[in-house]
């Protein structure tokens, strides 16, 4: 089964640029994912969903200085402008259809901090 | 308005039964899948499984840590999935969200919190 790794934390300044990271397993490294922000006591809201080539589609609202992107293994969603808040916690997650089998995987999550 | 409302939380033993509703509004609820995912305190996202629609013989799925132990259910003339859970464990604790699956997680509901403790 695909394994998503994702740092636990991330903290960058108001206004600035971040890029949160998500690795797929080696042996998945062509895998889509998907982006999902939480913010606080909140449930989590659909970002965008990351092609192996970079290839992005947004969520509805979802505001332009969100963008994706992919090298490798790895999995990107970067912040322009960061904003207040921004601050929530980030998951990727990945869909599959393994020998029939159909799961769902998810990282650990990244918490990031708006300073 | 789109929506999801889960309900049927609580505190229950180790060993116990609960069954969680998610009741839709606002979209097709009898063409889409829907998904439970859960959520420990502090934690990251775990799914725990999915139900098709009639279209797809209402087929299932679940995660390896809830096989053989929960259920996923459905009732299109309520607009409404269910999630039974039998056998739980102190590990089964935590926060459940019903969601949409179409292509993505498109529509989450509030959750619902469950406590296994003795």
């Amino acid at each position: 089964l695909p394994v998503l790794t994702q740092p636990p934390s991330a903290s960058a300044l108001l206004g600035a640029s971040i890029k949160l990271t998500c690795t797929l397993s080696s042996e998945h490294s062509t895998y889509t994912i998907e982006w999902y922000q939480q913010r606080p006591g909140r449930s989590p809201q659909y970002i965008m969903k990351v092609e192996s080539d970079g290839s992005h589609s947004k969520g509805d609202g979802i505001p332009d200085r969100f963008m994706g992107s992919s090298s490798g293994a790895d999995r990107y969603l970067t912040f322009s402008n960061l904003q207040s808040d921004d601050e929530a916690d980030y998951h990727c997650g990945e869909s599959h259809t393994i020998n029939g089998q159909v799961g769902v995987v998810f990282g650990g999550g990244t918490k990031l901090t708006v300073l | 308005e789109v929506q999801l409302v889960e309900s049927g939380g609580g505190l229950v033993q180790p060993g116990g039964s609960l069954k969680l509703s998610c009741a839709a509004s606002g979209f097709t609820f009898s063409g889409s899948a829907m998904d439970w995912v859960r959520q420990a305190s502090g934690k990251g996202l775990e799914w725990v499984g999915r139900i098709r629609s009639k279209a797809n013989n209402y087929a299932t799925a679940y995660g390896a840590s809830v096989k053989g132990r929960f259920t996923i259910s459905r009732d299109d003339s309520k607009n409404t999935a269910y999630l039974q859970m039998n056998s739980l464990k102190t590990e089964d604790t935590a926060v459940y969200y019903c969601t949409r699956r179409e292509g993505t997680f498109d529509i989450w509901g509030q959750g619902t919190m469950v406590t296994v403790s003795s």
